[in-house]
């Protein structure tokens, strides 16, 4: 069980273009989804804590507009990098917590990595 | 908010060998403790966790413990295989179900 996915598993595009990533809680619901971005050799980055029914929850930094974050059900939130730049290219990863689960622990997607050309 | 430190940032250790991972924490609030492990390209798994109201938790080869006092806690790999080598990465939470802070990893090479 706590199986999380994320879709695409890489994306290429132009940069000034607008990429969606996609993160799905296969076998059970979650409220909260959670979204990092890791670059090469580094530690995950929390971007935002993205909330069903409700406005995603920022980190100190991450620019808002410039990355849409979209909570529309229990088991979807969506990523939309708005206007991308090369410097946005890195490996973007979700994640979710099980409230019916006996942990709190967060179950990671596969991760997106995306390349801004 | 939440600062946690990790060390070292590369082991390495013969097969066979163990291997300890420490991490520090900042917030005397923080109540939850995962460990996970990361391949290249991979997602992170969950390897073990611990609560604050315990002080030692094993599964196999695998071990963590964890002094509130002192605000850290650490990673014990026993008997370590080549399988192992990877990144590790802990982290602390504060509440239930919230957001994790990551320590900055540890990367592990268990030499055959």
């Amino acid at each position: 069980g706590a199986v999380v996915s994320q879709h695409p598993s890489w994306v290429i595009c132009k940069s000034g273009t607008s990429v969606k990533i996609e993160c799905r809680s296969l076998d059970f619901q979650a409220t909260t989804m959670f979204w990092y971005r890791q670059f090469p050799k580094q530690s995950l980055m929390l971007m935002a804590t993205s909330n069903e029914g409700s406005k995603a929850t920022y980190e100190q930094g991450v620019e808002k507009d410039k990355f849409l974050i979209n909570h529309a059900s229990l088991t979807l939130s969506t990523l939309t990098v708005t206007s991308a730049h090369p410097e946005d290219s890195s490996f973007y990863i979700c994640s979710a917590s099980n409230p019916q689960g006996l942990t709190d622990t967060q179950y990671f997607g596969p991760g997106t990595r995306l390349t801004v050309l | 908010g939440e600062n946690v430190e990790q060390h070292p940032s590369t082991l390495s250790v013969q097969e066979g060998d163990s291997a300890v991972i420490k991490c520090t924490y900042s917030d005397s609030a923080s109540n939850y403790f995962p460990w996970y492990k990361q391949e290249l390209g991979k997602r992170p798994q969950l390897i073990i966790d611990i609560r604050s109201n315990v002080g030692e938790k094993k599964d196999q080869r695998i071990a963590v413990t964890l002094n509130k006092t002192a605000k850290h806690f650490s990673l014990h790999i026993t008997e370590t295989q080549p399988e192992d080598s990877a990144v590790y990465f802990c982290a602390a939470s504060i509440g239930n179900f919230n957001k994790f802070y990551f320590g900055s990893g540890t990367k592990l090479n268990v030499k055959p």
